[in-house]
């Protein structure tokens, strides 16, 4: 079973406004990662968040992870279209593995 | 600076059919991984190799065998094609192999399977 499950599983909103996709684990992680990935393309690295971290930011990102919850969010502020794009988070418990959620699919209408 | 390469872009196979993806990064990294995606699921890890000449089993690796050319190159072998083979191949790797580092992803392969 996966690790991680984004919520909601698309997303669909207008330029300039706000976008927030969740995450949630089960199982107690080292480090959450977020990714995009662009239609026919591979997948993106945007950001890291540390399990001893709350939260994070970069660019118009903002990620939080709430350990107690098991959960995480990335919120995309002021979308433009160019954010149009299949957003996933990762989790890992340490090693070598990373375990990906199915993706949330962000529509940002023009 | 290519980052990762895959080749080839699409292939449609036979029931029975085999064939190799490969694929090749120029950033020195030690660690690559193969994985699948399929419509509504997220990647699912089929082998990766934390170094050169190891290579481990993922989540998925049954009908698929794996071979760590070097440290640049790392390909993906189908001996037998099924349709449940049908998926979108994805090569990435990482500079050290942990869980916490950045995967570098190429742009995919995307096999179809009758």
């Amino acid at each position: 079973s996966q690790q991680g499950e984004e919520d909601p599983q698309a997303l669909s909103i207008q330029e300039g406004e706000n976008a927030t996709m969740n995450c949630s684990y089960k199982t107690s992680i080292n480090n959450l990662q977020w990714y995009r990935q662009n239609s026919g393309r591979g997948l993106v690295h945007l950001i890291l968040i540390r399990s001893n971290e709350r939260e994070k930011h970069s660019g118009r990102l903002r990620v939080t992870l709430d350990t107690s919850k098991k959960s995480s969010s990335l919120l995309i502020t002021a979308s433009r279209a160019a954010d149009t794009a299949s957003y996933f988070c990762a989790t890992d418990t340490g090693g070598f593995k990373t375990i990906f959620g199915a993706g949330t699919r962000l529509f940002v209408k023009a | 600076n290519a980052g990762v390469t895959q080749t080839p872009k699409f292939q449609v196979l036979k029931t029975g059919q085999s064939m190799t993806l490969q694929c090749a990064q120029d950033m020195n990294h030690n660690s690559m991984y193969w994985y699948r995606q399929d419509p509504g699921m997220g990647l699912r890890l089929i082998y990766y190799s934390a170094s050169e000449g190891t290579t481990d089993k993922g989540e998925v690796p049954n009908g698929y065998n794996v071979s760590r050319l070097n440290k640049r190159e790392f390909s993906l072998r189908l001996e037998s094609a099924a349709p449940s083979q049908t998926s979108v191949y994805f090569c990435a790797s990482s500079e050290l192999g942990r869980a916490s580092d950045t995967q570098y992803f190429g742009p995919g392969t995307r096999l179809t399977v009758l």
